[in-house]
């Protein structure tokens, strides 16, 4: 699976969008990007997923470079409810496993 | 209704016990996973079933068992226990094996060996 690069942490006024990025520079064309995130005391939720395209769901946008080395996770109005650590993870065609780095975490602050 | 359910939620125990952490998913799903958060907070897959048979098994001591009577339920038996085995324990599900489908997780075991 390739490696993924996140900032360690960042902070958003709550109602702003939270821009989260994310660098996978090996990434291969038939390697998934995911986004989960972990609130505290919880199992990871997933957010959403994208092979090429820029994808949009109830939670969130994701949204893909054209050379897919890179990706933005945002989230649109964030709220207070936010603050989590946010994994993106790139996941292999071939074997289904999700592979968790280090994450961002995220502070949403009023 | 909880999609993923774990019990017990915490679970405190005594090294060289054998203790089991169940799992049930009604997503209707037919793969299930086991994985462990560590006190440094890094997930790690332990298991993956497909249709109750073993596809993932990532150099998990062989105290760890785990079973799957059915699809819907996928079990970790550990004996045996260490002081190390102490860590969060989230058991997840999918639709399907592809990389297309995302895993749904539960909220966790907290296992505390003393």
């Amino acid at each position: 699976d390739a490696k993924t690069t996140q900032p360690t942490s960042m902070d958003c006024a709550e109602g702003r969008a939270a821009n989260l990025p994310c660098n996978h520079s090996t990434i291969s064309g038939n390697e998934y990007v995911y986004w989960y995130r972990q609130i505290h005391s919880q199992g990871p939720q997933y957010i959403i997923h994208g092979l090429k395209n820029n994808e949009t769901n109830e939670m969130a946008s994701l949204i893909i470079t054209e050379d897919r080395k890179s990706s933005t996770l945002i989230l649109p109005h964030a709220t207070l409810r936010d603050t989590a650590v946010y994994y993106c993870i790139v996941r292999a065609q071939y074997g289904n496993k999700l592979v968790f780095g280090a994450g961002t975490i995220l502070r949403v602050k009023s | 209704d909880t999609a993923v359910s774990q019990t017990p939620k915490y679970l405190v125990t005594q090294m060289g016990n054998d203790k089991s952490i169940k799992c049930e998913q009604n997503l209707g799903h037919d793969t299930m996973y086991w994985y462990k958060q560590d006190s440094k907070k890094f997930l790690k897959i332990m298991f993956s079933y497909n249709n109750k048979e073993l596809i993932i098994n990532e150099t998990v001591p062989n105290r760890f068992s785990p079973k799957s009577p059915d699809k819907a339920h996928l079990n970790l038996h550990i004996n045996s226990l260490e002081l190390g085995d102490s860590a969060v324990y989230f058991c997840a599900s999918s639709q399907g094996w592809g990389p297309e489908s995302p895993l749904h997780f539960g909220n966790g075991t907290r296992l505390t060996v003393t």
